[in-house]
């Protein structure tokens, strides 16, 4: 089975504190996503990266900054935390979707509250 | 850009009930995928259909299935003989065939089954 894990499930921060979400796969897939889930809003993509090293920013990037130095892990960072960033965060991984199916694996998430 | 819309917030069903849930969409490309997406209860969200636009039939997994109307861009799900386990935030999700495998997600569903 494939496993993204992300490596807190709960985090409390300060506002101003720097916080890393970390998120690691097990399939040698080549992207990977963070994704922001808010009530009433969906899932909105903050950044992915497609190969090592590389990102792009997806829809909702300002105050956050990633970083995947190897294919399995992808990092999210934030700066400088504040309180509209409290929030539920999704990390997903997949294959290029025209060789594959397209499905995205998600980890369980990491909850966030910025105080 | 592409959008993808839930109108329906949250949705209850009988148990061994159908229900089916609505998603419309916005998109230029002519040939994309469409996912419907559930997230049980602090569990990852898993796959649960996919249907590739190109394909005139409706795709069908077990008790679930969709009523794809390309020309209307509606993506429907059907819960056939709902059970228990089925209780989740549903995502429709749309996603380009070229390129990385961004999804776009709708505002999502909660389903309530009722024993």
């Amino acid at each position: 089975d494939v496993k993204v894990t992300q490596s807190s499930r709960y985090l409390v921060k300060r506002t101003g504190e720097k916080v890393f979400l970390e998120c690691v796969q097990d399939m040698d897939h080549e992207n990977m996503f963070w994704y922001r889930q808010d009530p009433g809003l969906g899932l909105r993509l903050i950044y992915f990266s497609y190969d090592v090293k590389m990102k792009e920013k997806g829809d909702i990037p300002e105050g956050y900054s990633v970083s995947r130095e190897k294919k399995e892990r992808f990092s999210l960072i934030l700066e400088s935390a504040s309180t509209n960033q409290t929030s539920m965060y999704l990390c997903a991984s997949g294959y290029t979707i025209r060789y594959h199916t397209g499905e995205l694996f998600f980890g369980e998430g990491s909850r966030l509250t910025v105080l | 850009a592409q959008t993808v819309t839930q109108s329906q917030p949250e949705m209850s069903v009988q148990e061994a009930e159908t229900v089916t849930l609505s998603c419309t969409y916005d998109t230029s490309e002519s040939d994309y995928y469409l996912f419907w997406y559930k997230q049980p209860p602090s569990r990852q969200m898993i796959l649960v259909i996919r249907q590739e636009a190109y394909k005139q039939q409706n795709a069908t997994e077990n008790r679930f299935s969709v009523n794809f109307q390309k020309a209307a861009k509606s993506f429907s799900l059907k819960i056939s003989d709902s059970q228990l386990g089925d209780a989740a935030m549903y995502f429709c999700a749309y996603a380009m065939i070229q390129g990385a495998q961004k999804l776009v997600f709708g505002q999502g569903t909660r389903l309530t089954i009722n024993p």
